[in-house]
């Protein structure tokens, strides 16, 4: 595809429930990264990927979260027992093997937890 | 680890210049980044300058990078209402990392 694409867009749950993000990163792109994006907050760092590995995930802010990355390309955010405060943008990243400095943004998940 | 501070507001007229300023802690980066961010959209990778440079122009937009002060600014000239989202500093976490720490971005508002 051209760019990171995310899935989906928007999600409404209640707490106590798991949901699954998703993200398609740029073809090629081996290195893949989430964030998260509270309101009136910068971006959190949250884990990264290096192929299907995650040589940091110290951003993960507690065991409910949770990442895997399959085939060297989609990634899926999992938060188990949803609580109010994970409300945010998850955003996505990738970047080429050549040009880690330079990361794609995807349009991110914008989650609401009830 | 690294500590980002940007502003969290500025307001200019269009056609103005506007100057957005980051302070970070960490100096052993290597690359230091500017990124957009649209109502509603992702981010953008605006620009990112070199940390052996002090200046980076391109077209309306001036990246200064002071290593002594650890200060980096963005500078728009001629800015227009089409500017106006959320420019975020990123830096480098440091140790070789790759992946940036950001600031809680600067809210650019042109007005006519």
């Amino acid at each position: 595809g051209a760019g990171v694409s995310q899935s989906p867009s928007n999600k409404v749950t209640e707490k106590g429930k798991d949901v699954e993000l998703r993200c398609d990163p740029i073809s090629g792109h081996t290195a893949l990264y989430w964030y998260r994006q509270s309101l009136g907050q910068g971006l959190e760092f949250l884990i990264y990927f290096q192929g299907n590995s995650a040589p940091d995930k110290s951003g993960l802010p507690s065991d409910r979260f949770s990442a895997e990355r399959t085939g060297g390309s989609v990634s899926t955010l999992t938060i188990q027992r949803t609580q109010q405060e994970d409300s945010a943008v998850y955003l996505c990243a990738s970047s080429s093997p050549t040009g880690q400095e330079t990361q794609y943004f995807g349009p991110g998940t914008r989650l609401l937890v009830l | 680890g690294e500590d980002v501070e940007q502003s969290l507001f500025l307001s200019v007229r269009e056609g103005d210049s506007s100057v957005i300023n980051c302070t970070y802690t960490d100096s052993s980066s290597t690359y230091l980044y500017w990124y957009k961010q649209e109502p509603g959209a992702g981010l953008q990778l605006l620009t990112y300058i070199f940390s052996n440079m002090d200046m980076k122009q391109d077209q309306r937009l001036t990246v200064l990078l002071n290593k002594k002060d650890k200060h980096l600014s963005l500078r728009i000239a001629d800015t227009q209402t089409g500017d106006s989202a959320i420019y975020f500093c990123a830096v480098p976490k440091g140790g070789g990392s790759y992946i940036p720490t950001f600031g809680r971005g600067t809210s650019l508002i042109v007005h006519p």
